[in-house]
C-alpha cells in the first residue's frame, strides 16, 4: 500500500512569497492529485498529473515518476491562498481508491 | 469543469437519529463514487466505493450497516448514518469519477459537516 509523506507540515508567508509544497510517496502510481482545502473544509482539486509540469494561474504542479516525488508551487502567493494543500495517490498502481497526505497547512499574510 | 455538489452541507442531529447525505455529479455521469470521512486535523479517509447499481465496496473497519451508500443513478450516491452518535461527528466528502480506470480525475465535493449531540 502506497505511503505518502508531505513537507513542510505547517508553512507561513508573507504575500508575494513564492512558495513549494513537497510530497513524496512509495509505490509507483499512475497518477498524483493535488487538492486545496479552505477554511470551511470544501475540497477543490488542483491538478492530477501523471508525468512533467502543469500550470494553472499562478500554480505550478511537477512530477518525477522516477523520484516517486512532487511538488506544489505557487508564485507570487496571496493571502486568498491559505488553505490546506493535500496530495493523493492511488493506494496501489492502478487503483481507483486513493490515499492522502496529511496536509500542508499555508498562511499567506499580507 | 465537472461539478460536484453534496446536500446538506451540514447538520446537526441527536443521537440515535438517522441522516441522509446526498451526493450528485451534476454535469457528468458518475460510474463511481467514494465517500470519505476526514476527523479534524486528520487525512481523508476511504468509507467505501460505489459504482451505479451495485453494492457499495467498504474499506476495513467501516460498518456497512451503519454506513448504508445507495448509489441509484449515474449522478446520485447518497449516504445514510443509521443510529448516529457523537463519535460519528465528522465532515463527510464524496467524490465522483467519470472513467473506469484508475488516472481519472475525481472531482470532490464541498463536504458535509455532521455534528451529533
Amino acid at each position: 500500500k502506497n505511503e505518502v509523506e508531505q513537507s513542510p507540515q505547517n508553512l507561513t508567508a508573507q504575500e508575494e512569497e513564492f512558495i513549494t509544497i513537497n510530497c513524496s510517496y512509495s509505490v509507483g502510481i499512475s497518477a498524483l492529485h493535488w487538492l486545496q482545502q479552505h477554511p470551511g473544509g470544501g475540497i477543490v482539486s488542483l491538478f492530477m498529473l501523471s508525468s512533467g509540469k502543469k500550470k494553472h494561474g499562478r500554480l505550478i504542479a511537477t512530477i518525477n515518476i522516477q523520484e516517486k516525488h512532487s511538488s506544489l508551487h505557487i508564485t507570487a502567493s496571496h493571502p486568498r491562498d491559505s488553505a490546506v494543500y493535500i496530495c493523493a495517490v492511488p493506494t496501489q498502481g492502478g487503483s481507483e481508491k486513493l490515499v492522502f497526505g496529511k496536509g500542508t497547512k499555508l498562511t499567506v499574510n499580507p | 469543469g465537472a461539478v460536484v455538489s453534496q446536500h446538506p452541507s451540514w447538520v446537526i442531529c441527536k443521537s440515535g437519529t438517522s441522516v441522509k447525505i446526498e451526493c450528485r455529479s451534476l454535469d457528468f455521469q458518475a460510474t463511481t463514487m467514494f465517500w470519505y470521512r476526514q476527523f479534524p486535523k486528520q487525512s481523508l479517509m476511504l468509507m467505501a466505493t460505489s459504482n451505479e447499481g451495485s453494492k457499495a465496496t467498504y474499506e476495513q473497519g467501516v460498518e456497512k450497516d451503519k454506513f448504508l451508500i445507495n448509489h441509484a443513478s449515474l449522478t446520485l450516491s447518497t449516504l445514510t448514518v443509521t443510529s448516529a452518535h457523537p463519535e460519528d461527528s465528522s465532515f463527510y466528502i464524496c467524490s465522483a469519477s467519470i472513467g473506469l480506470a484508475g488516472t481519472d480525475t475525481q472531482y470532490f465535493g464541498p463536504g458535509t459537516r455532521l455534528t451529533v449531540l
